[in-house]
């Protein structure tokens, strides 16, 4: 079943502020990686990570693979309207990839 | 252009009546694999492939059929479809598995079952 655990749910922010969600496991991944759902789309690649510690950005976004290999960040700064979506993370143990609830962003402009 | 095609996007069908949900990619990709996605479920692996004529249940199998005869299409058979699988399923493929799985996915298809 399902073994990551993500939050918060849900969030609703003001445009400008800066954003973070988490994801945590009860087992080890070899791999992380954050995906954003658009409304009425398939999730779509943000941001991947292969090593433990790893930190890695793409514009605003930051996210980083923690250090135990259990747990994932990832960080929006400046937030804007169009980082409205459902964010997911993923994992990959040895087997499969699995995936988060999904945290549900709400910027206010 | 890479992508997932999910066909059809919407699907309204009546308990117990067979149907199938296909999905192709033109990216070469050896994995394949089928979500469905529920309000605070996220993302729950149906089946996956990991190559032609190699499948296997994921978390949440029961109700579902695939086949993967080649390497470019792998569809989604429900049987006998029943209320309880009304849901947003997804398609997805990657390249390799272990390393690079940037997982594409497809569009969705809203499948309601009545």
């Amino acid at each position: 079943g399902q073994q990551l655990n993500q939050s918060p749910q849900s969030m609703f922010i003001q445009e400008g502020e800066d954003v973070s969600m988490n994801c945590t496991s009860s087992s080890i991944f070899n791999t992380w990686l954050w995906y954003k759902q658009d409304p009425g789309e398939g999730p779509v690649l943000l941001i991947a990570l292969y090593k433990a510690g790893e930190l890695t950005s793409n514009g605003r976004l930051t996210a980083q693979f923690g250090i135990t290999r259990k747990d994932s960040f990832l960080n929006i700064s400046a937030s804007i309207p169009s980082d409205v979506g459902i964010y997911f993370c993923a994992g990959q143990p040895l087997d499969n990839m699995r995936f988060g609830a999904g945290t549900r962003l709400t910027v206010k402009p | 252009e890479a992508q997932v095609t999910q066909n059809p996007r919407y699907l309204i069908t009546v308990t117990g009546k067979k149907l199938t949900v296909t999905c192709s990619q033109n990216m070469n990709h050896e994995y394949m694999s089928w979500y469905r996605q529920d309000p605070g479920l996220g993302l729950r692996q149906i089946y996956y492939s990991m190559n032609v004529e190699v499948t296997d249940k994921g978390d949440v199998p029961e109700g579902y059929k695939v086949s993967r005869k080649e390497k470019r299409n792998f569809p989604l058979i429900l049987e006998s479809p029943s209320p309880n699988q009304t849901s947003l399923y997804f398609c997805a493929s990657n390249s390799r598995w272990g390393r690079e799985t940037e997982a594409f996915f497809g569009q969705g298809t809203r499948l309601t079952v009545v």
